[in-house]
């Protein structure tokens, strides 16, 4: 199956530090999101970008679907950012099936004050 | 637009015991997703549902576990005997279509097995 590479595991910032966390995966995809999970466990969206690149306030990502990752930029960072940042794919398999998101390990961010 | 819902929020049970949890997923959409999430990994699916089919249940341990979702609305998963290697967050997800549509998770039930 389709593998999902996060990097790098760890990260921890001062605030105000910018960061860039990347994901990879092993095969074409038709849906890539970016989650953060908040220290209560709730996964938060912040992207579903299959391609290209977006913006939201602080945080844009970028995903180069021909090559295979995908950047989550983190600007001014702040502590309320901390917490684990997931990437997540899904592909249409054959015979019709798929259409999952299959998760990376995820990248546990901590910013200091 | 309300997200996805679901309960219970915690659950705390001895192994052997049988436990549930619900989910309502956001109005609307036909792909309603059971993960479930250990301490320090990504969430692993363990059933999906287009409407009130299954997709996929390839990764559900149907000796113990069991899900169904009536009406194509909202949706229970069961786990009949539990094992101390069940203690994980369960996180139930919707999308509008199966395909290339982006999932919306709940809260999470965080489960402990003692």
């Amino acid at each position: 199956g389709i593998q999902v590479e996060q990097s790098p595991p760890d990260l921890i910032l001062q605030e105000g530090a910018n960061s860039t966390l990347r994901c990879n995966f092993s095969d074409s995809v038709n849906n890539l999101q970016w989650f953060h999970q908040n220290p209560w466990g709730q996964l938060i969206n912040l992207f579903y970008i299959p391609s290209g690149t977006k913006q939201n306030g602080r945080l844009s990502a970028t995903t180069v679907a021909t090559e295979r990752y995908s950047l989550l930029y983190i600007s001014s960072s702040q502590t309320t950012d901390s917490g684990v940042y997931f990437c997540a794919v899904d592909r249409i398999m054959i015979y019709n099936q798929g259409g999952k998101l299959i998760f990376g390990q995820g990248t546990e961010l901590s910013v200091k004050p | 637009e309300a997200g996805v819902a679901q309960s219970p929020r915690y659950k705390i049970i001895e192994k052997r015991q049988s436990v549930a949890f619900w989910c309502n997923p956001i109005s609307g959409h036909a792909t309603l997703y059971w993960y479930q999430q250990i301490l320090g990994q990504g969430p692993k699916l363990l059933i999906q549902f287009q409407n009130n089919g299954v997709v996929d249940d390839s990764q559900l341990p149907k000796d113990r576990f069991s899900a169904e979702r009536l009406k194509g609305v909202d949706s229970t998963l069961k786990i009949q005997p539990a094992k101390l290697e069940d203690s994980a967050v369960y996180l139930c997800a919707s999308s509008f279509a199966r395909v290339a549509s982006e999932a919306f998770f709940g809260q999470g039930t965080r489960l402990t097995v003692v």
